[in-house]
C-alpha cells in the first residue's frame, strides 16, 4: 500500500512566477491537510480538504495560495506571484475519515519549494 | 491557541543508551491527543507514538515511551537503547478533539553517535 505521495519533491521558481504541489493521498483516504515547514520552524497547519470541499483554510494566507482536491486526481496546492517568503517545505498528510477522534494523520516527503 | 513548547533545541545520546525528550503544551481542553513525529535527515515525517488524554496509560511502541503528566501538562519521550537511525528531529504536536489541524513545537534535533 503506497504511502502519501507529493511532486515534485523540489521545485525552484523565480519570484512573480506559479508554483503547483500535488498530493495523493494513500489508498481509501479521503482527507487531505496541507502544512508549511519554515526553516527551523515546526510545521504550521494550513488548509484541511475532502474530495471537492475545503473544510477549513484558516491557516492558509489571504491572498495568493490556494487548494483544491477535485473528485479525480491529486490534491494542489497553488501559490501565485510567489515571493522569497514562500520558500519552505510543504507537507501533505492524509487520513481516512477525518473523524478527528479516531485518526492519525500520514505524512508525505514534502515538496522543498524554493523562491530565486 | 493551543501552543506547544519543546525546550531542547538539540540533545545528544550514544548508542545503546536511553534519551528523553520534553515537551509541554497549554490547553484549557479536558480531552486532545498528543503524538510525537519524527523527521529523519530524508525530511519525511514518521509518526512514532500518540497519545490520548482521557487515557492514564503511557503510550508505549518497542523502544518508544511517553510519560505523560496531565496535571502538569507534559508530554516526554523517551527513547531506550538509542540506535543510529533515532538520528533525526522530533516534533511534539497536540490536536484538540473539536479540530483536526496538529500544532506543533520547533522541534528538538536528537543526535545518536557511535
Amino acid at each position: 500500500n503506497a504511502g502519501v505521495m507529493q511532486n515534485p519533491r523540489h521545485l525552484v521558481r523565480r519570484r512573480g512566477q506559479e508554483a503547483r504541489l500535488r498530493c495523493s493521498p494513500m489508498k481509501g483516504h479521503s482527507h487531505v491537510y496541507w502544512y508549511r515547514q519554515l526553516p527551523e520552524e515546526g510545521l504550521k497547519f494550513m488548509v484541511y480538504l475532502q474530495k471537492e470541499n475545503i473544510i477549513d483554510e484558516s491557516g492558509m494566507p489571504k491572498e495568493r495560495f490556494s487548494a483544491e482536491f477535485p473528485k479525480e486526481g491529486p490534491s494542489i496546492l497553488r501559490i501565485q506571484q510567489v515571493v522569497r517568503g514562500d520558500s519552505a517545505a510543504y507537507f501533505c498528510a492524509s487520513s481516512p475519515t477525518g473523524r478527528r477522534r479516531q485518526e492519525t494523520q500520514y505524512f508525505g516527503p514534502g515538496t522543498r519549494l524554493l523562491v530565486l | 491557541a493551543q501552543t506547544v513548547t519543546q525546550s531542547q533545541p538539540e540533545m545528544s545520546v550514544q548508542e545503546a543508551e536511553t534519551v528523553t525528550l520534553s515537551c509541554t503544551y497549554d490547553t484549557s481542553e479536558s480531552n486532545y491527543y498528543l503524538f510525537w513525529y519524527k523527521q529523519p535527515p530524508s525530511r519525511q515525517m514518521i509518526l512514532v507514538i500518540r497519545q490520548e488524554a482521557y487515557k492514564q496509560q503511557n503510550a508505549t511502541e518497542n523502544r518508544f515511551s511517553v510519560n505523560f503528566q496531565k496535571a502538569a501538562k507534559s508530554f516526554s519521550l523517551k527513547i531506550s537503547d538509542s540506535q543510529l537511525g533515532d538520528t533525526a528531529m522530533y516534533f511534539c504536536a497536540f490536536m484538540n478533539p473539536t479540530g483536526y489541524a496538529l500544532n506543533f513545537g520547533k522541534g528538538t534535533s536528537l543526535l545518536v553517535t557511535p
